[in-house]
C-alpha cells in the first residue's frame, strides 16, 4: 500500500524568511495530495492541494510543487508570520481513495 | 460548503466503561464519512470509513466500533473502554473523493 514520508519533523525559521517542507510517497498510482495544517486543540484545516495533472500550484504565501517522476512533493510557505506556527501533514490519495498521512511537521516562526 | 460538528468536544472516562462518539454533518449530502485517531504528538491513523448508510470499513482490528445511521451521522463506540484508547478523535467528510475536511475533533481520556 502507499506510504507517506514527511520531513522535517520540526522546522523553526524566523519571522519572514521561508519555509520548506517535503513528502515522498511511494505508490505511482497515487493522484491527489493535499496539505493540511493542524492548530493545537483542533482539528487539521486543508490549506492547499495538487493533483497529479499539475506541476505547481500557489495560494497566496503558500506553494505546492508536485515532481511525479521522483514521487515527491513539497510544500513552500514565504514570508513567514507567527500565525504559521503549527503543525503541517501532508497526505496522498492512494489507490484504494484513502488518504495517507505523513507523520506532520511543527513548524514554529520565531518573531 | 460543509459543516462537521463532533460531540462532545472533550470526555473523561474509566477503563471498562463504553463510549459513543457522534460526528454529524450538514450542508452536504451523501458523503463519504471517516474516523480517525491522533495520539499526542502523532500523526493521524484511520480507524473507519463510511461510503453510504450502513456501510462501515474498518482499517485497524481493534476495540472500537463505528455505525452510520442515517446519511449524515457516523458513531464511534466502544463496548469497554481501554487505556490505549486515549486520543485525539477526529471526524472527516469529502464528497465523492475529493477534498476532505476535519472536524473539530474529540478529545478523549481513559483513566
Amino acid at each position: 500500500g502507499e506510504n507517506v514520508e514527511q520531513h522535517p519533523s520540526t522546522l523553526s525559521v524566523q519571522e519572514g524568511d521561508s519555509a520548506v517542507i517535503k513528502c515522498t510517497y511511494s505508490d505511482s498510482a497515487s493522484n491527489y495530495f493535499p496539505w493540511y495544517k493542524q492548530e493545537l486543540g483542533k482539528g487539521p484545516q486543508l490549506i492547499i492541494d495538487i493533483r497529479s495533472n499539475v506541476g505547481e500550484k500557489k495560494d497566496q504565501r503558500i506553494a505546492v510543487t508536485l515532481n511525479k517522476t521522483a514521487k515527491h512533493f513539497s510544500l513552500h510557505i514565504t514570508e513567514t508570520q507567527p500565525e504559521d506556527s503549527a503543525v503541517y501533514f501532508c497526505a496522498a490519495r492512494d489507490s484504494s481513495y484513502k488518504l495517507i498521512f505523513g507523520s506532520g511537521t511543527r513548524l514554529l516562526v520565531r518573531p | 460548503s460543509q459543516t462537521i460538528h463532533q460531540w462532545p468536544a472533550t470526555l473523561v472516562q474509566p477503563v471498562g466503561s463504553p463510549l459513543s462518539l457522534e460526528c454529524t454533518v450538514e450542508g452536504t449530502s451523501n458523503p463519504n464519512l471517516y474516523w480517525y485517531r491522533q495520539a499526542a504528538g502523532r500523526g493521524l491513523q484511520l480507524l473507519f470509513y463510511s461510503v453510504g448508510i450502513g456501510q462501515i470499513s474498518s482499517e485497524v482490528p481493534q476495540n472500537l466500533s463505528a455505525s452510520r445511521p442515517q446519511d449524515r451521522q457516523f458513531i464511534l463506540s466502544s463496548k469497554k473502554l481501554l487505556l490505549s484508547d486515549s486520543g485525539f478523535y477526529l471526524c472527516a467528510c469529502e464528497k465523492g473523493f475529493s477534498e476532505q475536511f476535519f472536524g473539530p475533533g474529540t478529545r478523549l481520556t481513559v483513566l
